[in-house]
């Protein structure tokens, strides 16, 4: 069983449509939530992190986790070409006695039509 | 730039060489990683060092040999590397070690072993 699932894509949307990417995680006592986005060739880019249930807003970026569902995602609204990559979840925490193990999904690539 | 730096950008080598990555950190901070990224699989934790102390060792094989002389600099020794180690080597730091500390990654090191 992978630890973080993630849709692998493509994902495509119009520009200036909601888009919409989901994350699931397999070990419940995971406590932290990350997104980064990562261009093609380049290293991943912080964009958002969460730690409790509930919505997280960082201008067009909203992060919301549901931690009795495992689940997280990542809506980014009024898509824009430039957002167009690859967004990785990664998970922190968890069973691991040190909490130092962080879990990172495949990624979704996102695709913005002009 | 994110304050993260790795040289070489680029490497090749063969299964009998000896070479070293480097990463050095400008953010103050505490806490440094290497993690591998393959194509079509999720970037894997290889080490952590917090302090300059591994705190973390996600059965990686002998193979790779990590360093931290102090909390600004992190290399990776290898040697005697098979062709399946090809891949993209990122370093990264973050303020503090455990699960609530957000990570920022350098550019990469692209290695091919021959």
């Amino acid at each position: 069983q992978k630890e973080v699932e993630q849709n692998s894509g493509p994902l495509s949307v119009p520009e200036g449509a909601i888009a919409s990417l989901n994350c699931t995680y397999s070990d419940r006592g995971s406590q932290s939530f990350f997104w980064y986005r990562q261009y093609s060739g380049k290293s991943p880019e912080l964009i958002m992190f969460i730690y409790s249930n509930g919505d997280k807003e960082d201008g067009r970026f909203t992060a919301q986790l549901n931690k009795a569902s495992q689940y997280v995602s990542l809506l980014i609204r009024d898509s824009q070409p430039s957002d167009s990559a690859t967004y990785l979840c990664a998970v922190g925490g968890g069973s691991s006695n040190t909490g130092n193990q962080f879990y990172f999904g495949t990624g979704t690539s996102l695709t913005v039509i002009p | 730039e994110t304050g993260v730096t790795q040289t070489p950008r680029h490497l090749v080598m063969g299964m009998t060489n000896k070479k070293s990555l480097k990463c050095e950190q400008h953010l103050g901070h505490n806490a440094m990683y290497w993690y591998k990224q393959s194509a079509k699989k999720p970037l894997e934790l290889m080490f952590v060092y917090s302090l300059e102390e591994r705190v973390e060792n996600n059965s990686v094989p002998s193979r790779f040999s990590p360093e931290c002389p102090n909390s600004s600099h992190l290399f990776l020794h290898l040697h005697t590397l098979q062709p399946e180690d090809s891949a993209l080597y990122l370093c990264a730091s973050s303020l503090g070690a455990g699960a609530y500390n957000e990570q920022f990654f350098g550019p990469g090191t692209r290695l091919t072993v021959l």
